[in-house]
């Protein structure tokens, strides 16, 4: 089984400042690891996932996630936040082995940009 | 990239009353649909995985009898509310499991149902 923790249900950021969302996960098998954002009465969109090679994954809108596997950790990182980047963002994790795997979701960290 | 429909997008239900959610993968074939619930504030809860041609896999704590999932083509899965009540509402979604290989494997999520039970 796995399970996701996201140390900080929400963070507050000027905009234009950089910020980091935290995510560690446990494990007994290899993951893959996901992070979606989800805005106000909408569906998930994926950001970026991480299935193997390079720790260090781009996704869509300046998003960038780094892979500690010593850390147990899937932090993602912006270096400069829009207004428009306001919204809930949520780390996942799965099972990586072949076929469908359930997806554990993290607690949600909502991401507040301040103008 | 893949795309999920739900349909509807929000209902309003009078306790007591059944409700069909559907979703849809719109460009893909998926044999394995996910049904998760949202409460407010919180993550999304997997309540079953529906497999196509057969019958859901539940997960533990979700009444099968009340959350009627059907999935009868590659590309269509419903989730049926049975005599809703007011504790039922909740931010439903779907997810469609498209397989493609070690790097493509993922779910596509839907934009979500509002299911209010008045």
């Amino acid at each position: 089984a796995q399970s996701v923790t996201q140390l900080d249900s929400q963070v507050p950021v000027f905009e234009e400042a950089p910020v980091e969302l935290r995510c560690n996960y446990s494990s007994s098998v290899s993951v893959y690891l996901f992070w979606y954002v989800q805005y106000p009465n909408q569906g998930l969109q994926l950001l970026l996932k991480y299935l193997s090679g390079s720790t260090l994954v781009k996704g869509i809108n300046g998003f960038e996630a780094e892979f500690n596997k010593s850390q147990t950790s899937f932090h993602l990182r912006k270096p400069s936040v829009h207004i428009s980047d306001t919204a809930e963002y949520f780390c996942a994790v799965s099972g990586a082995s072949g076929g469908y795997q359930k997806v554990t979701f993290g607690t949600g960290t909502k991401l507040q940009v301040i103008p | 990239g893949a795309v999920v429909s739900q349909h509807p997008s929000r209902v309003i239900c009078k306790s007591g009353t059944s409700v069909k959610i559907e979703c849809r993968s719109l460009d893909f074939q998926a044999t394995t649909m996910f049904w998760y619930r949202q409460f407010p504030k919180q993550s999304l809860m997997l309540m079953a995985t529906s497999n196509e041609g057969s019958k859901a896999t539940y997960e533990q704590g979700v009444e099968k009898d009340k959350f009627l999932i059907n999935h009868a083509s590659l590309t269509l899965s419903t989730l049926t509310v049975t005599s809703a009540h007011p504790e039922d509402s909740s931010f439903y979604i779907c997810s469609a499991y498209k397989a493609g290989g070690a790097s493509t494997d993922t779910q596509y999520f839907g934009p979500g149902t509002r299911l209010t039970v008045l």
